[in-house]
């Protein structure tokens, strides 16, 4: 099915240790994102991708780490989880960018609590 | 720089009655303006865009929203609201002079809609 998934859907781990969140899309669209919901704070962006091996930070990058070494793929690492980075991860993905009016295609998220 | 403001955390309406979401945003050059819709347990959706032309657009589900450049507004209406309606809201705003990626996109907090029967 065309779309954009991310997996796992809930995740528990520990303070500490290396989390890995996937996000799979099949548009071949050339944007992917990384944002995270928390209350009170709405959507935050964490990362971002113009295209494959392209990264660059968004609001809130500290403690994460991406990758994209296939358009298809945006794989998100938080190296050593801590409890503040308990919340929900939204992956999405755009033709061409939120600033030329392409609208963002969203996974339906990742519910990570970081005990 | 840009910004959105959504007024409103939580707006509760009774069923069959109107609704609208309030949007401001904050911007120096013209703008791109998105509502989303988020449902329980799911990621955000389109719900309608403005880019040009015509002020007010609509969505397929009986929603609309009417750009007001004086006001800096883009609020959200619909005449009648059903309990499938209640959901997340969110206004966004990006201008097509950004740099072209996410760093563009600038979202509101969101806008619970309470629908009550």
């Amino acid at each position: 099915d065309a779309g954009i998934t991310q997996s796992p859907r809930y995740k528990i781990t520990e303070t500490g240790r290396q989390v890995t969140l996937m996000c799979h899309q099949t548009w071949s669209h050339s944007y992917m994102f990384w944002y995270r919901q928390d209350l009170g704070h709405g959507l935050r962006l964490i990362y971002y991708s113009a295209a494959a091996d392209i990264t660059d930070k968004g609001e809130v990058p500290d403690g994460y780490v991406v990758s994209r070494s296939k358009t298809e793929n945006f794989p998100l690492t938080l190296e050593s989880a801590t409890r503040s980075q308990t919340s929900v991860y939204f992956c999405a993905s755009s033709e061409s960018g939120g600033a030329r009016g392409s609208p963002l295609h969203f996974g339906n998220g990742t519910r990570l609590t970081v005990t | 720089a840009q910004s959105v403001t959504q007024l409103d955390s939580q707006v509760p309406v009774f069923e069959e009655a109107p609704v609208e979401l309030r949007c401001n945003y904050s911007s120096s050059v013209s703008v791109y303006l998105f509502w989303y819709v988020q449902y329980p347990n799911q990621g955000l959706q389109l719900l309608l865009k403005y880019l040009s032309g015509s002020t007010l657009v609509e969505s397929i589900n009986g929603f609309e929203a009417e750009f007001n450049k004086s006001q800096t507004s883009f609020h959200l209406r619909k005449p009648s609201v059903h309990i499938s309606d209640t959901a997340e809201y969110f206004c966004a705003v990006t201008s097509p002079y950004s740099g072209g990626g996410a760093d563009g996109l600038t979202f509101g907090k969101g806008t619970h809609l309470i629908i009550q029967p």
